[in-house]
């Protein structure tokens, strides 16, 4: 199967610009879920999504960052305006369900965002 | 509150060297546990999991036992190869409807030649 598609790979802005990533799950998956990895840390859930609807995005920096799944699919993070300190590689994954108790996620390649 | 710590890094060792991750675990109920690997270039993908306590997990010569009364679920290999050189990360799940997966802060592990 596909795996989950994520684009651009890579992105520099200057701060205050904007930029947006995209996603594209794995098929069937229902949930799907943001997380930003800053170097030399774990990934950090942003944002998660149950079909077209939000779970939960406690760790979601809204005044800056938004989220959307339309159709419950495909999806779309955007910063606006963006920080230094939002330069990280954001990671897009996506489960079918849970499985055996254990909710198996399956990661996109990341976007890498660098913000000067 | 719910938390994952994982050893200090970065580990190099030399091929065929015996490997251990330590990660250990904070949280109430029984969490459902992960080891989740990174290569080079490449998006995190699950390695090995257990669900309850004594549950072994293994894949690729890894294995992991869930240890309830340590709160641990260290990482080991007998016999490392260059191709195991990666970014390891240790992550948990508690119990509950829409809880989220916690990562560690990962390790990299580098096997020399």
């Amino acid at each position: 199967e596909a795996g989950v598609a994520q684009s651009p790979r890579y992105k520099i802005i200057e701060k205050r610009q904007s930029v947006a990533f995209w996603c594209n799950p794995i098929s069937g998956h229902a949930t799907l879920y943001w997380y930003q990895q800053i170097l030399g840390q774990g990934p950090k859930l942003l944002i998660q999504f149950q079909n077209n609807g939000v779970v939960d995005d406690s760790q979601l920096p809204k005044d800056r960052f938004s989220a959307e799944r339309l159709k419950g699919v495909d999806s779309t993070l955007k910063i606006q305006p963006a920080k230094l300190e939002d330069s990280a590689v954001y990671l897009c994954a996506s489960s079918l369900d849970r499985v055996a108790g254990a909710n198996v996620l399956t990661f996109g390649a990341g976007s890498r965002l660098t913000v000067l | 509150g719910n938390s994952v710590t994982q050893m200090e890094g970065p580990v190099t060792l030399s091929e065929e060297a015996f490997l251990t991750i330590n990660c250990t675990y904070t949280a109430t109920g029984y969490p459902s546990l992960f080891w989740y690997v990174q290569y080079p270039g490449e998006g995190l993908q699950l390695l090995l999991k257990a669900t309850k306590a004594d549950d072994k997990g293994s894949n690729k010569g890894f294995e992991a036992t869930y240890r309830k009364e340590t709160t641990s679920f260290h990482l080991e290999k007998g016999s490392v190869q260059v191709s195991d050189s990666a970014v390891y990360f240790c992550a948990f799940e508690p119990t509950g409807a829409n809880s989220k997966l916690t990562f560690g802060k990962g390790i990299t592990l580098s096997v020399r030649p």
